[in-house]
């Protein structure tokens, strides 16, 4: 089956610095990958994506890349901020017909601290 | 505004009690679903729908019923409430076409607390 594993969190960073939150999924055909985001009191929100292997998903200053050769779609920016504090979920949605679900990996918290 | 609309935000239950958790899109979205997010799980799929009159089971369908009667609502039932069942719910949906282009739309979420 699918799965989805991220980096442990809580995660806290000083306004400015990088960040990465490492992603890595298994799945048995070929997956579109996405990262949302999560705000306080808030449901969840599309950060970025990417559909196929090499694409690159970036928003709001975040990027994250599809490596088919690791299995993996890391998550970074350059320059974090106070409202960049939240929860972000990467998660897969297998493009086969008849697959539906999204499989979330467990989520990781980031603060940054001015 | 278009989106996913859930109701109630917040609603405590006793163990026994039965309620209805709505969700309603208007987005014209084939598919529509329903999430738990639990400290430490992450989100967890409870039931999903491909169209109306169609439902079927995710990973933690116990203790959950559903129907999907039209195109834009999504019901969730718990039948007899139990304290396993607190968690913040939440309905996703998406178009069957654009799910892998364009992601899931998320409601803002129901906090439910079963004591």
């Amino acid at each position: 089956g699918n799965s989805v594993t991220q980096m442990e969190g809580p995660v806290t960073l000083s306004e400015e610095a990088f960040l990465t939150i490492n992603c890595t999924y298994t799945a048995t055909g070929y997956p579109s990958l996405f990262w949302y985001v999560q705000y306080p009191g808030e449901g969840l929100q599309l950060l970025l994506k990417a559909t196929k292997a090499d694409d690159k998903g970036s928003n709001k200053g975040f990027e994250a890349t599809y490596r088919k050769e690791t299995t993996s779609f890391h998550l970074e920016k350059g320059s974090v901020q106070v409202s960049d504090s939240a929860v972000y979920f990467c998660a897969l949605s297998d493009q086969g017909a008849g697959s539906y679900q999204l499989t979330f990996g467990k989520g990781t918290k980031l603060s940054v601290i001015p | 505004n278009a989106g996913v609309t859930q109701t109630p935000k917040f609603q405590v239950l006793k163990t026994g009690q039965s309620m209805t958790l709505q969700c309603a899109q208007d987005m014209n979205h084939e598919y529509m679903s329903w999430y738990r997010q639990d400290p430490g799980m992450g989100l967890r799929l409870i039931h999903y729908s491909v169209g109306a009159g169609i439902t079927d089971q995710g990973e933690v369908p116990n203790g959950y019923n559903v129907s999907r009667s039209t195109t834009e609502d999504f019901p969730l039932r718990l039948l007899s409430a139990a304290p396993s069942q607190t968690s913040v719910y939440f309905c996703a949906s998406s178009s069957l076409q654009g799910r892998t282009d364009y992601g899931y739309t998320f409601g803002s979420g129901t906090r439910l607390t079963v004591v």
